[in-house]
């Protein structure tokens, strides 16, 4: 699988969109990028994935760049509940691979 | 919907003793897949089960670890006999979908194993 670069820290005001930033400028045409977070002492919990077309759920909208070379998380109204690892991962589309975590993108939401 | 449970949330176990951990995947998901998380380490893969069938056990550390998921429902993994450097989390994820289908992983709350 392809590797990601995430900065290592962001922090965010309350109540205003974080934005985290991913590069995986060798991912291949066929894998996906995934993003997922963990909250202290939770499992690693999905937010959202996407091909080369920007998705958007209840969580949260991802932007992907027209060459798939990098790739935005955005949370649209962070809350202090927001504040966890964010990890950037891209995935092979084929047989249900596993997922490959780096150390992943501290986002701390400052009250 | 239940999500993936894991028993127990913590053990605490002396080295060279047994422990067995369980995982019970949601309900119809076909993938299971073990991880682990070493203190101040990355969260790594240990193996991928597709039914009862092991798809990929790459990530195994070595052979005092086997997994098992007989009839392709629940999982354990045994650590036999536990060593110091075993201690971390344990967590256990599944997925829906045959090969594919690119369907995300869901994820247990782990099990915090710490041998002494």
């Amino acid at each position: 699988d392809a590797k990601t670069t995430q900065p290592p820290s962001m922090d965010c005001a309350e109540g205003r969109a974080a934005n985290l930033p991913c590069n995986h400028s060798t991912i291949s045409g066929n894998e996906y990028v995934y993003w997922y977070r963990q909250i202290h002492s939770q499992g690693p919990q999905y937010i959202i994935h996407g091909l080369k077309n920007n998705e958007t759920n209840e969580m949260a909208s991802l932007i992907i760049t027209e060459d798939r070379k990098s790739s935005t998380l955005i949370l649209p109204h962070a809350t202090l509940r927001d504040t966890a690892v964010y990890y950037c991962i891209v995935r092979s589309n084929f047989g249900n691979e596993k997922l490959t975590f780096g150390t992943g993108t501290r986002l701390t939401i400052i009250p | 919907e239940a999500g993936v449970t894991q028993f127990p949330s913590h053990s605490v176990i002396e080295k060279g003793q047994t422990v067995t951990l369980r995982c019970d995947p949601i309900s119809g998901h076909d993938n299971l897949y073990w991880y682990r998380r070493v203190m101040g380490k990355e969260i790594k893969f240990l193996l991928h089960f597709v039914k009862e069938s092991k798809q990929d056990e790459s990530g195994m550390p070595n052979n005092r670890f086997l997994a098992e998921r007989t009839g392709g429902t629940y999982s354990t993994l045994k650590v036999q006999p536990a060593e110091l450097e075993d201690s971390g989390v344990y967590f256990c994820a599944s997925s829906e979908g045959g090969r594919g289908d690119n369907s995300p992983l869901h994820f247990g709350n782990g099990t915090r194993l710490t041998v002494t």
